[in-house]
């Protein structure tokens, strides 16, 4: 079985440049999930997908950051323009819905902001 | 709010040594406990988890007893390898939250031959 996949895996930008992170759930799983992930910290969920609706996107800086799933499956998440404190890992994760459940992590993308 | 609490890292340790990772949370109610391992370049993976007070998660030799008297859930194992060399987060599931995961700030793990 296919693990979640992201890509890029490493992404280097300009402050006020755009940049867009990409994820591949499982497959079957209706629940995505997307992390922030700062050195030496525990990921922080920025949003939660059920199937393609945002469910819980409370800590999502909306201003500048935007994510979309459509057709429930994929899903891209989005920041612009980017600045300096958003370097990070971002992880994306999956699971099945239901009181059985286990998040699947993909390997993330560093993202670095000069 | 719910929060995890790790002991801070790293923790340097010789093959076969004894190893503990310090965990406890604040929540209300009983919440699911887990431990994630995240090896270098790769996601983080669940490594064992307790879904009530007293039971115990185990997986690859290491173990954790969900103690709800004390809000811990250490992670131990007898003999580590160089291979165990990771960082381990500590999480935690709410009652109320979903499925929505609240993680501690992660601790290194470095295993000298």
């Amino acid at each position: 079985e296919a693990g979640v996949v992201q890509s890029p895996r490493y992404k280097i930008i300009e402050k006020k440049q755009p940049v867009a992170f990409w994820c591949n759930p499982i497959s079957g799983h209706n629940t995505l999930y997307w992390y922030l992930q700062n050195l030496g910290q525990g990921p922080e969920l920025l949003i939660r997908y059920e199937n393609e609706e945002a469910v819980d996107d409370s800590q999502l800086p909306k201003d500048r950051f935007s994510a979309e799933r459509l057709k429930g499956v994929d899903s891209t998440l989005k920041i612009q323009p980017a600045e300096l404190g958003d370097s990070a890992v971002y992880l994306c994760a999956s699971s099945v819905t239901g009181t059985s459940y286990e998040q699947y992590f993909g390997p993330g993308t560093r993202l670095t902001v000069t | 709010g719910d929060s995890v609490t790790q002991m801070e890292g790293p923790v340097t340790l010789s093959e076969e040594a004894f190893l503990t990772i310090n965990c406890t949370y604040t929540a209300t109610g009983y919440p699911s406990l887990f431990w994630y391992v995240q090896y270098p370049g790769e996601g983080l993976q669940l490594l064992l988890k307790a879904t009530k007070a007293d039971d115990k998660g185990s997986n690859k030799g290491f173990e954790a007893t969900y103690r709800k008297e004390t809000t811990s859930f250490h992670l131990e194992k007898g003999s580590v390898q160089v291979s165990d060399s990771a960082v381990y987060f500590c999480a935690l599931r709410g009652m109320d939250a979903g499925n929505m995961l609240t993680f501690g700030g992660g601790t290194r793990l470095m295993v000298k031959p």
